[in-house]
């Protein structure tokens, strides 16, 4: 069974600074995907960025991106310019077989003004 | 577009009674979830759907039912509920192939007490 693990339980970070959140996962399989998923106070799950196994290029979204290390199994999320807006938990995914996804146990992330 | 929409937002339960979740999607998915989320523990797949008519066990199915008898549906039972089920439920939809286009698509969540 695939796992993913969260170190983090909490972080913090001053806003306008750049601030990673850690991800590990362990996956049988060869051709997966990876998300990150940020659930602010509402509690809506709000898809981040998506990485596909088999692609070497780290994903990019505005001011989102990833540092994919397929051999080591990680798969952390870095937020530059951080904004209050980006306060939230943010969980990170793996999509295994039937499109099925197994969530880490989330980071809480603080943005200080 | 209305997305998936959940109903109810709430619910207190007394132990041993039931009740059913009800999941719609506007977005002609294939795919349909159901999770529960539990402080530090992140959100694990109850049950799950690939298609009408069609359900499969996730990782944590003991003390549910699902049925999916329309495809835009997804039904999530509690037969007879107990205090180990409070949690909040999350369901969820996607298309039914891998690929660039698998987003899961998530509703607002059900906040479930069982008293």
């Amino acid at each position: 069974a695939q796992t993913v693990t969260q170190s983090q339980p909490e972080m913090s970070v001053q806003e306008a600074e750049t601030v990673t959140l850690s991800c590990t996962y362990d996956t049988s399989e060869s051709d997966y995907y990876l998300f990150w998923y940020k659930q602010p106070p509402s509690r809506q799950m709000i898809l981040v960025i998506r990485q596909e196994a088999y692609k070497q290029q780290n994903a990019t979204e505005n001011r989102f991106s990833v540092n994919f290390q397929k051999a080591a199994k990680s798969f952390s999320l870095k937020i530059s310019d951080s904004q209050l807006g980006d306060a939230a938990m943010y969980f990170c995914a793996c999509m295994e077989y039937g499109n099925k996804l197994v969530f880490g146990a989330g980071t809480i992330l603080r943005v200080k003004s | 577009n209305a997305g998936v929409t959940q109903t109810p937002k709430f619910r207190v339960l007394k132990t041993g009674q039931s009740m059913t979740l009800l999941c719609a999607q506007d977005m002609n998915h294939e795919y349909m979830y159901w999770y529960r989320q539990d402080p530090g523990m992140g959100l694990r797949l109850i049950h799950y759907s690939v298609g009408e008519g069609t359900t499969a066990k996730g990782e944590v199915p003991d003390g549910y039912n699902v049925s999916r008898l329309k495809k835009q549906n997804f039904l999530l039972g509690l037969e007879s509920a107990a205090p180990s089920q409070t949690s909040v439920y999350f369901c969820a939809s996607s298309r039914n192939y891998r690929g660039g286009d698998n987003e899961q698509f998530f509703g607002p969540g059900t906040r479930l007490t069982v008293l």
